[in-house]
């Protein structure tokens, strides 16, 4: 069964520090991994995807990693701001269909104190 | 911000009452879709289609029904609402790729309650 296991459910943090989120999968076969993250009350916002031949991407202050043997990736933080707090959500596309099928996470849910 | 608009944002009926969730893309994606949430889990594919004229049932075991006459516009409808359907809706869009890269492109949301 296809699979994607989120840790951990919720975290706090205190503003300006760094954490990482992390995300197990057993899809297959994979295609690619994103990560999102939604806001309360609001649709998930994409922050990066990777192929399995990608090991790593940033954007910003979001850096996220992928080891496609081990299937699984972490999305790190740095330097976190009162508007990171929301749920970082995990998925992987598989290539068996021409849908593109997206297998989600239940998500992390990141709550930054001042 | 992707270019998709889902209304209404919140909705609160009866049990009984007949509902349509609108949903409207500017992007010209081919493939659109519908999930389904709950607070605290994961999207649930309830419907999908591959362009005009088409559409799928998802994953999860829906009461709803969905149209696509045009491009931009998928409705999602519930004839007969019930406490069971409260919950949050999803719509997503994207265009059609056959490299991997096919992301999706999610609306704000219909958190519709009924009681």
């Amino acid at each position: 069964k296809n699979q994607v296991e989120q840790s951990p459910q919720s975290l706090i943090i205190l503003e300006g520090k760094n954490c990482t989120l992390q995300c197990n999968y057993t899809v297959s076969p994979f295609s690619n991994l994103r990560w999102y993250k939604q806001d309360t009350g609001r649709g998930p916002v994409s922050l990066t995807i990777m192929t399995f031949s990608e090991n790593t991407k940033s954007n910003g202050r979001y850096t996220a990693t992928l080891d496609a043997d081990t299937k699984q990736s972490s999305l790190h933080i740095t330097a976190s701001q009162l508007s990171d707090s929301a749920s970082y959500i995990c998925v992987v596309s598989d290539r068996g269909s021409t849908l593109g099928r997206l297998y989600f996470g239940r998500g992390t849910q990141l709550t930054v104190w001042p | 911000e992707a270019d998709i608009y889902q209304t209404p944002r919140y909705l609160v009926i009866g049990t009984g009452k007949k509902i349509t969730l609108e949903c409207s893309q500017t992007m010209g994606h081919d493939k659109m879709y519908w999930y389904q949430q709950d607070p605290g889990m994961e999207l649930h594919l309830i419907h999908y289609s591959y362009g005009v004229n088409s559409t799928e049932k998802g994953d999860l075991s829906s009461e709803s029904t969905v149209s696509r006459i045009r491009t931009e516009h998928f409705p999602l409808t519930l004839e007969s609402a019930r406490p069971s359907h409260t919950s949050q809706y999803l719509c997503a869009s994207s265009e059609y790729r056959t490299d991997t890269y096919n992301e999706q492109f999610f609306g704000p949301g219909t958190r519709l309650t009924v009681l």
